[in-house]
């Protein structure tokens, strides 16, 4: 079946660093990847599409130049939480699907504790 | 009032007992339709995709009324494992998936 692989599974940094994580299709090409965020006891909230060779779309109320997503090949979706605060600590959660209509797989999610 | 509701958590059930989720669905252009699975830290998985014409997989039975915008969950026999959050997604036809919040089932000894 379709695996999608998300890295790093857990990272904490200072405030004011930025953190990457990388998102990849394992055995299929995603030209759309989504990016979700989750907080404690909340639902996965979808911040931004991202499109092979384009520019992402952003959600309403999600900060674009915080938030970078880079989506340069069919199988690597990257998302940079830029300059991270506290409030930034979350479950980020990426997704794509190898076919159309069947459902989505989801990557193992990065737990994100900014300090 | 949000594009996805579920029914409200928790719910606590016996093992062997038979549970139903409900989740209603605003957008009526809404073309695909899934129930995940989601543990406590992890990441969802995909339980199943529900059908017009409901489907069954083992203890577990989807249903969608297009009509009424709803789809159902159906869990019979419930086992200790089946103890999670049930994601409700439903898609557009452009690929955006809104997620309700999920209902949360443990199933007790």
């Amino acid at each position: 079946g379709a695996v999608v692989s998300q890295h790093p599974s857990r990272v904490i940094c200072k405030s004011g660093t930025s953190v990457k994580i990388e998102c990849r299709s394992l055995d299929f090409q995603a030209t759309t990847m989504f990016w979700y965020r989750q907080f404690p006891k909340q639902s996965l909230m979808l911040m931004a599409t991202s499109n092979e060779g384009s520019k992402a779309t952003y959600e309403q109320g999600v900060e674009k130049d915080k938030f970078l997503i880079n989506h340069a090949s069919l199988t690597l979706s990257t998302l940079t939480v830029t300059s991270a605060h506290p409030e930034d600590s979350s479950f980020y959660i990426c997704s794509a699907s190898a076919l159309r209509n069947r459902g989505y797989t989801f990557g193992s999610g990065t737990r994100l504790t900014v300090v | 009032r949000k594009e996805v509701e579920q029914d409200p958590g928790p719910f606590n059930v016996p093992e062997g007992a038979t549970v139903a989720f409900n989740c209603t669905y605003s957008n009526s252009a809404s073309q695909s339709f899934f129930w995940y699975r989601q543990d406590c830290r992890k990441e969802p998985k995909l339980l199943m995709s529900v059908y017009s014409s409901g489907n069954e997989d083992g203890r577990f039975t989807a249903q969608l009324n297009r009509a009424s915008q709803y789809i159902s969950l159906l869990i019979r026999d419930s086992k200790l494992s089946d103890s999670a959050t049930y994601l409700c997604v439903v898609n557009t036809n452009a690929g955006k998936s809104t997620f309700g919040d999920g209902t949360t089932l443990t199933v007790k000894p």
